[in-house]
Parts: structure tokens; C-alpha cells; sequence
């Protein structure tokens, strides 16, 4: 069973659409939680931490449910220039260990 | 600048042939970790190190040698590539290792044939 398991999509929405992404972890010890976001092959970014309290950063909002095990990141008012593959990242106590997800494609349409 | 660096950005190589991506940053940190990413697999972690010479296994450490004698450096070591381990390669580093952004290098893009 995978540590963390997404969506693959690939999720095509319109300019000024809001969409959802949805991850899920299999280990109750996980400690912290993440979405990055990859550009075509390239180098992984951080887009946001998430917090248990949930968090919002501008357009892009993420949610952590620990009772369910899931993640999610909420983007609004989606550009063009949003479109990219999202990355779900879990650690695992006692901190040294990285789980990814596979990642979730987001292409923005004009 | 802030930075994670890798090299080589690509290699072709042929089985058995010994070979070392280096990895090196200079924003101080204590955590680094080395990473393979694969079509349908995702990012899977290969080895990290806490400080210097502290190093340990992650999911997937089968072909793969690392070092830390320096802060700042975290080679990849593949004593004897297989096709297998044709992959893109991304190293990272983290001031810490649970609660902190991991910073990653540009990738090293490895063919063995």
C-alpha cells in the first residue's frame, strides 16, 4: 500500500475556475504535510505547508483531516499560469522521512 | 544565491560503470536528501542525512552509496548502474528535517544502458 496516494487527473478546467485536490496517507504517525508544485520535469517548489487549523495563501487554500487521513488543496480563480503538476508530501515521525504522492496534473485552459 | 546544485544535469552511462552525481549547498543547512523520480512512482527517497556523517536509508537505498563528510555536500553514489536506475535524480536540503521547506536541486537526468 503507498504512503500517499492522489489523483492523478489530469484535472483541465477554464480560466476563473476553482478546483480541488484531494491526497491521502496511510500512516497515522504522519507529522507534517505539504503541496509542492513541479513544472514539467523540472525541480520540485513549495506552495504551502499545511496546518491542522487549515491555512490559505492568496488563491490556493489547504486543509489537513487527520481523523480521515486526507489532505486537500483548494485553488480559486485559477490562471493559466497555474497549471502544473501538484505534489502531496508527507513526513513521518520522527521527521526524517519524505512520502510523495504521485502527483496531480492541472492544466489551465484559455 | 540560494541554492541547491547538482552535477552532472544529464549522463548517459553503461552498466557497471561507476559513477557519482554531486550535490552541494550553501545555505547552511543540516538536512539533505537524495531522490529518484519515475513515470507513475513518483518522487521516492533513496537516502538522507541529518548532519555530517549521519546518514540513513529511505524507501528505495538498493544501488545506492551516499556520503556526508561536509556540510554542505551530499554525493550519490552508484557503484555499479543498471538499466533500472535510469531515472531523474533531485537532491534537496532542508534547514531541519519535519516542519521545513526542502529546497531542490535542478535534477541530474541518468540513463544507463
Amino acid at each position: 500500500r503507498k504512503e500517499v496516494e492522489q489523483d492523478p487527473g489530469p484535472f483541465n478546467v477554464p480560466e476563473g475556475a476553482t478546483v480541488a485536490f484531494n491526497c491521502t496517507y496511510s500512516n497515522s504517525a504522519s507529522q507534517s504535510f505539504f503541496w509542492y508544485r513541479q513544472d514539467c520535469r523540472k525541480e520540485p517548489k513549495l506552495l504551502m505547508s499545511v496546518y491542522s487549523s487549515g491555512n490559505e495563501d492568496g488563491r490556493f487554500t489547504a486543509q489537513l483531516n487527520r481523523a480521515s487521513q486526507y489532505i486537500s488543496l483548494l485553488i480559486r480563480d485559477s490562471k493559466l499560469s497555474d497549471s502544473a503538476t501538484y505534489l502531496c508530501v508527507v513526513n513521518l515521525a520522527p521527521g526524517n522521512q519524505f512520502y510523495f504522492g504521485t502527483g496531480t496534473s492541472l492544466t489551465v485552459i484559455p | 544565491e540560494a541554492q541547491v546544485t547538482q552535477n552532472p544535469r544529464y549522463l548517459i552511462t553503461v552498466t557497471g560503470k561507476k559513477l557519482t552525481v554531486t550535490c552541494s549547498q550553501n545555505m547552511n543547512h543540516e538536512y539533505m536528501s537524495w531522490y529518484r523520480q519515475d513515470p507513475g512512482l513518483g518522487l521516492r527517497q533513496i537516502y538522507y542525512s541529518m548532519n555530517v556523517e549521519v546518514t540513513d536509508k529511505g524507501d528505495v537505498p538498493e544501488g545506492y552509496k551516499v556520503s556526508r563528510k561536509e556540510k554542505r555536500n551530499f554525493p550519490l553514489i552508484l557503484e555499479s548502474p543498471s538499466p533500472n536506475q535510469t531515472s531523474l535524480y533531485f537532491c534537496a536540503s532542508s534547514p531541519d528535517r519535519a516542519f521545513y521547506e526542502q529546497y531542490f536541486g535542478p535534477g541530474t537526468r541518468l540513463t544507463v544502458t
